[in-house]
């Protein structure tokens, strides 16, 4: 089982729809959850990290359940310009590497 | 300020050549990763450096890749020689405080793409 196991995708959605991402992660150690974003042919970059208690930064909202070792992702009324491929990661603890997911990739469509 | 830079940013190889990328993270970061993205999935490990210390390597294939980063800044990672599997986006990544409990952010160079044909 991988470490860290996100929807296959590829999502293709229109404009203006909620799309919600999934993820799971096997090492209960585990202590730091982000979402990065990687647009076509570019470097990873944090989107943005996920607490227990739940964040949102304006249209995206992170969720974690810890119990469940559950991570989601929801982004409100799709832009063209979300399309990208959301990586899920995790981290165990401090500075050690990051693992992360296979990504799911996202379409917004006009 | 600058971010982590890499070069080449393309190489195109044949198999059983040899092939080296550069790295130079983000000045005052102790912590310095090469990770490998095969087409279709996320990135992974290869190596971590602490200064010019090895922290993980457990995942490098010490048959035929090879890292250092002798004066703790630049990175070189190699491979010799390479085989079709190696077929990737090599990303190199740096971070701030090494040995800290707390996260610190990694920032990823725009990578290297190896085409090994």
């Amino acid at each position: 089982r991988k470490e860290v196991e996100q929807d296959p995708g590829p999502f293709n959605v229109p404009e203006g729809a909620t799309v919600a991402f999934n993820c799971t992660y096997s090492n209960s150690a585990s202590q730091s959850f982000f979402w990065y974003r990687q647009d076509c042919r570019k470097e990873p970059k944090l989107l943005m990290s996920v607490y227990s208690s739940g964040n949102e930064d304006g249209r995206f909202t992170a969720q974690l359940n810890r119990a469940s070792q559950y991570i989601s992702l929801l982004i409100r009324d799709s832009k063209l310009s979300d399309s990208a491929t959301y990586l899920c990661v995790v981290n165990r603890v401090g500075n050690t590497p990051l693992v992360f997911g296979k990504g799911t990739r996202l379409s917004v469509i006009a | 300020e600058a971010g982590v830079a890499q070069s080449p940013r393309y190489k195109i190889i044949e198999k059983r050549q040899s092939v080296a990328f550069w790295c130079n993270p983000i000045s005052g970061h102790a912590t310095l990763y090469w990770y490998q993205q095969i087409l279709g999935q996320g990135p992974k490990l290869l190596i971590q450096f602490q200064n010019n210390g090895v922290v993980d390597d457990s995942q490098l294939p010490k048959d035929r890749f090879s890292a250092e980063r002798l004066k703790g800044v630049d990175s070189t990672l190699k491979i010799q020689p390479a085989k079709l599997e190696d077929s990737a986006v090599y990303l190199c990544a740096s971070s701030l405080v090494s040995g800290s409990v707390s996260y610190n952010e990694q920032f990823f160079g725009p990578g290297t793409r190896l085409t090994v044909l």
